[in-house]
Parts: C-alpha cells; structure tokens; sequence
C-alpha cells in the first residue's frame, strides 16, 4: 500500500511569490491534514480537510490556504511568501471513524524563501 | 500553558540499553489520545505508539512501550533494547476529542535521542 505522497520535495521561492504543494493521502484515507514545522516554532498544525472541507483550521494568516478533492488529494497554498515562511511542511493523512488510527505522514516538502 | 511538554532537549544512550523519553500533558477534554511519532534525519514523521485516554492498560509496540500515568498527565516513551537506528528526533503529540476536535495533533518540542556504542 503507498503512503502518503508529497511533491515536490524541495522548493526554492523568493519573497512575494505564491507556491502550491501538493499531497496524495493513502488510499482510503480521507482526512488530510498539514503541518508546519520550523526549528524557531516547532510543529504547528495549519488545518485539515475531510470530504473536501476544512474541518479545523491553526492559527495562520490567511496567505495559508488548502482544499481537498474528490479523490481526497490536497493541496495547500501561500501567497506572497515571507522569509519565515522557510520550513519544512508536512502532510497527514488517515482514517476517520476510530479515535485510536495515528496520521501518517509524508516525506514533507522543504520550502526555502530566498 | 504549553499543550505538551517534552523537558529533555536531548538524550543519550547506550546500544542496548533502555530508555524513557518524558511527555507530560494539559488538557480539559475527557476523552484524548497521546501519540508518539519518531522523525530521523530525512525528516519523515514515522508513527510509534498510540495511548487513549480510557486504556486500561499502557499500549505496547514491539519494543516500544508507553508508560501512561492518566492522574500525573503523563505519556513516557520507553525504549527497550535501544539500535543505533533508533537515533532520531522524538515527538510526543495530542489530539483532543472535543476541544481540537478532528484530526488536530498539537506535538510537543521533542527530544533528540542518540544512540551510542
């Protein structure tokens, strides 16, 4: 069974540039959520979509933005990128319906802001 | 006040010894569970054991075991038999039933573990 994909792994942007990531949960899993990781702030959860709605949402601007497919893919987007924007994102996804089913992560995507 | 509070920035241990990564918690919900993920040096989240707030008995993973102390709030990583693999960044994570609601993980500030020969 594949994991959860994310593409693309690594990114260069320079401030004031938009950037879109994508993420492909494991199939069957419909609940994705994203996360943000920095070594300032450490893991911070930016939001979750479940059957193509944003269930829960962190405390981010609104340059933070995501939606969810059909087919339970995600993707998230920052507009007008700042320096500390710089960080390592990584997806969830996982199975709805049992408190005890963990997220399953991806490898991440690591955004550099130059 | 801090969700999750992992007090040890870094860890050392010796090849086959055990050892217990600290977790301590703050939360109001009646109903939570506690996960433990382990993120090497590559950077992906892998999951390691998972502890609901109405278990009886403390979960167990192979060797992994999570010593659960519901009136102390705490959710102590046991490592047995500890592998030079096993050197990796450790997060102790929450999600609560009612007040995150979904699938929010609130994650502590983790703890560094290095496995030693």
């Amino acid at each position: 069974k594949a994991g959860v994909t994310q593409t693309p792994r690594y990114l260069i942007k320079t401030r004031g540039q938009q950037v879109t990531l994508s993420c492909s949960p494991i199939s069957g899993h419909r609940s994705v959520s994203w996360y943000q990781q920095t070594p300032g702030q450490g893991l911070q959860f930016l939001f979750e979509y479940f059957s193509e709605t944003q269930r829960n949402k962190g405390n981010f601007p609104g340059r933070f933005s995501g939606r969810q497919f059909s087919n339970s893919r995600s993707e998230m987007n920052v507009s007008t990128l700042e320096l500390g924007d710089s960080a390592l994102y990584l997806c969830a996804s996982s199975l709805e319906g049992q408190s005890n089913q963990p997220q399953h992560f991806g490898d991440g995507t690591r955004l550099s802001i130059l | 006040a801090q969700k999750i509070t992992q007090t040890q920035p870094g860890m050392f241990v010796q090849e086959k010894e055990a050892v217990t990564l600290d977790c301590t918690y703050d939360t109001s919900d009646p109903s939570y569970g506690l996960f433990w993920y382990k993120q090497p040096s590559s950077g992906e989240m892998i999951f390691l054991i998972y502890q609901g707030s109405y278990d009886q008995q403390n979960a167990t993973e192979g060797r992994y075991s999570l010593n659960f102390q519901k009136a102390r709030k705490s959710a102590n990583l046991v490592i047995s038999a500890s592998q030079l693999g096993d050197s990796a960044m450790y997060f102790c994570a929450m999600r609560e039933a009612y007040t995150g609601g979904g699938n929010k993980l609130t994650f502590g500030t983790g703890t560094q573990l290095k496995v030693e020969l």
